[in-house]
């Protein structure tokens, strides 16, 4: 099994609402990323885990939690959104640094 | 990281080899180079990874000079399904470095 399973595939809310986006994968990854992309731009690195704990933020907002409950699954927990924050969030893991990563098909998230 | 500049978009026809470059000048001693692939609402996919000379896999090279400030993906005989942007990326191999994005090509094969 190479996937990694992003949960939903689309998701609308409210500004004022709390929502969680999932990400599990089933190869035995010890390092998991959550990713931005606007359209026509580049996947933005949002938090990097390594062996469940959390190694690298790239200065994201408290609006976006992550959570890492175990090593196959990587939680996203949205709260208090702004509609700049509608994207494509994208899940991706890898066996190790060097190793190649693999991505999820991402959660297409609108904010209204 | 070493910041990385690709050509914005290239197009091609199909069954032409296709080469993308990436420039790195200030790419680090321990630096390695990687390349994605990314199809419209679907996760970038792995093609291929190299630290000098040239690397093959049965999807494509990387030539990679000697003095390492650029790279040059080769996409040989593409088909109308390699309509893509790809992204070099380069850096450390350590988590997060290694997986941060540059600017991407936007390649279009034309039949």
């Amino acid at each position: 099994d190479t996937e990694v399973t992003q949960t939903p595939k689309h998701l609308v809310m409210g500004m004022t609402n709390k929502k969680s986006l999932k990400c599990e994968q089933h190869m035995g990854h010890r390092a998991m990323y959550w990713y931005k992309q606007k359209a026509k731009k580049p996947p933005e690195l949002m938090f990097v885990y390594s062996y469940e704990k959390l190694s690298i933020n790239e200065s994201v907002p408290s609006r976006f939690s992550p959570e890492c409950p175990n090593s196959s699954l990587l939680n996203l927990h949205l709260h208090a959104l702004q509609p700049e924050d509608s994207a494509l969030y994208l899940c991706a893991s890898s066996q190790g640094p060097a190793e190649e990563a693999f991505f999820g098909q991402g959660t297409r998230l609108t904010v209204v | 990281l070493a910041k990385t500049t690709q050509p914005i978009s290239m197009d091609s026809y199909e069954g032409q080899e296709v080469n993308i470059t990436c420039s790195h000048n200030n790419i680090a001693t321990n630096d390695y180079i990687t390349w994605y692939q990314q199809f419209p609402s679907q996760g970038p996919r792995f093609i291929i990874q190299g630290y000098k000379t040239k690397v093959t896999n049965e999807v494509a090279s990387l030539f990679i000079p000697a003095d390492r400030k650029s790279s040059t993906l080769s996409l040989p005989r593409v088909s109308l399904s390699d309509t893509a942007v790809y992204y070099c990326l380069v850096g450390e191999r350590n988590y997060g470095q290694n997986f941060v994005f540059g600017p991407g090509t936007r390649l279009s094969v034309l039949p």
